[in-house]
Parts: C-alpha cells; structure tokens; sequence
C-alpha cells in the first residue's frame, strides 16, 4: 500500500487559495489519488480524484506532477465553511485491488480564520 | 433522499450489552463498509461487503459481527460491549471505479453513529 505523508495542520484566512500537499513516494502505476473531506461529526465527503497533470471541479483543483509522488488538493479563496480534515488516499479499486483507498491518514486539519 | 443513512445518531448503554447499528445505502452500490473513528480521531476500516459477501474483516474482536441482508444493507453487531468500544461509526458505501466507473472506488458515508459505552 501507497503510504501517505501530509501536514498534520495549516491555518488560513477567508479568501485566501489553500494549498495542501500530500507525499506518496510508492504509489503503483494502476493507483489514483483521491481527497476527502471531514467536518466534525459528519462523515468524510469525497472532493476529489486524479491520476496525473490536473483535474478540477467545482470544489477544488488537484495538481499531480509528472512522477506522481506527490499531489496537492488547491482549495480557491477559501472560506470559514472550509474549515475541516482534509484527508489525502493512495490507491486503486478496493474489491480486488490494492485497497489503499481504505486507509485514511491522519489528514491535515485545516483552519480558516476570519 | 439520504444516500447513506444510519440508525441510531447516538447510542449509549452499559457494558456488557449487546447493541445494533443499522446501515442502509440507496445509491445502488455494490460495496459496503464499516469505519471505526476513535477519540484520536483516527479513521479505520473494519468491515467490507461485496454483494452481500464478506471481503474485507480486518482485525476486529470478534464481538463484532457484520450483517449483509441484501446489497442495500450493512448492520454491525456488537456483542459485550467494552469502554474501549465507545467511538463513532461509520457506514459507507462504493460503486468500483468511483463515479464513473473509471479510476479508483469512491466512498459515500453516512452520518455516524456516535456509541457511549458506561
């Protein structure tokens, strides 16, 4: 399994874009980058998925370089409601696959101040 | 229209108890989870089903046991209840391949189920 590096927290301010990067140095060719979102008492909530160069959505924007080690989930102008765990998953498909997609980190808890 | 829902929200009781957490998924998913999140905060699988077949069971007392009715339904029960027991539940659900079939499964959960062992 792909393990999975990320800060453990990061503070920021309303409107400001929020980087958050995730470390995954053995992550297998047939594995997909995905990040969930947690607030407290819910349950996580998927933002986004990629495999490599970019994707974007209507939530966010994931940047994956060439290599594939690495991954950074960019929150645009973010405000207090963004306030959460951002949890970053290596892996493939879970039934029959490398089930890294299971596993959630510890996830980087992100503030948002005013 | 909850996609994945679970019941009860909250469940205290005493040890030694035999208690219940239903988990039903209306997104037609072929997949179902359990996820035990502790005070720490940490999330971890327990449970997986797969067309009401058992294909994941990670280390968990076995006073744990997993139910699988039908594709749409995933309950956990457990069996004498211990203080190391209380944590919030959660139930998910997951098509292969994510939302379009393609990439990596995604996971839909439900609310929780916040459990309170005295």
């Amino acid at each position: 399994l792909a393990k999975t590096t990320q800060p453990v927290s990061m503070d920021s301010y309303e409107g400001q874009e929020v980087n958050i990067t995730c470390s995954h140095n053995n992550i297998a060719t047939n594995d997909y980058i995905t990040w969930y979102q947690q607030f407290p008492s819910q349950g996580p909530r998927f933002i986004i998925q990629g495999y490599k160069t970019k994707v974007t959505n209507e939530v966010a924007s994931l940047f994956i370089p060439a290599d594939r080690k690495s991954s950074t989930l960019s929150l645009p102008r973010v405000s207090l409601s963004d306030t959460a765990v951002y949890y970053c998953l290596v892996g493939g498909m879970n039934y029959g696959g490398s089930q890294g997609n299971l596993i959630f980190g510890k996830g980087t808890k992100l503030s948002v101040k005013p | 229209d909850t996609a994945v829902s679970q019941t009860p929200k909250y469940l205290v009781t005493q040890m030694g108890n035999d208690k219940s957490i239903k988990c039903e998924q209306n997104l037609g998913h072929d997949t179902m989870y359990w996820y035990k999140q502790d005070s720490k905060k940490f999330l971890k699988i327990m449970f997986s089903y797969n067309n009401k077949e058992l294909i994941i069971n990670e280390t968990v007392p076995n006073r744990f046991s997993p139910k699988s009715p039908d594709k749409a339904h995933l309950n956990l029960h457990i069996n004498s209840l211990e203080l190391g027991d209380s944590a919030v539940y959660f139930c998910a659900s997951s098509h292969p391949g994510g939302r379009n079939r393609m990439g990596a499964d995604t996971q839909y959960f439900g609310p929780g189920t916040r459990l309170t062992v005295l």
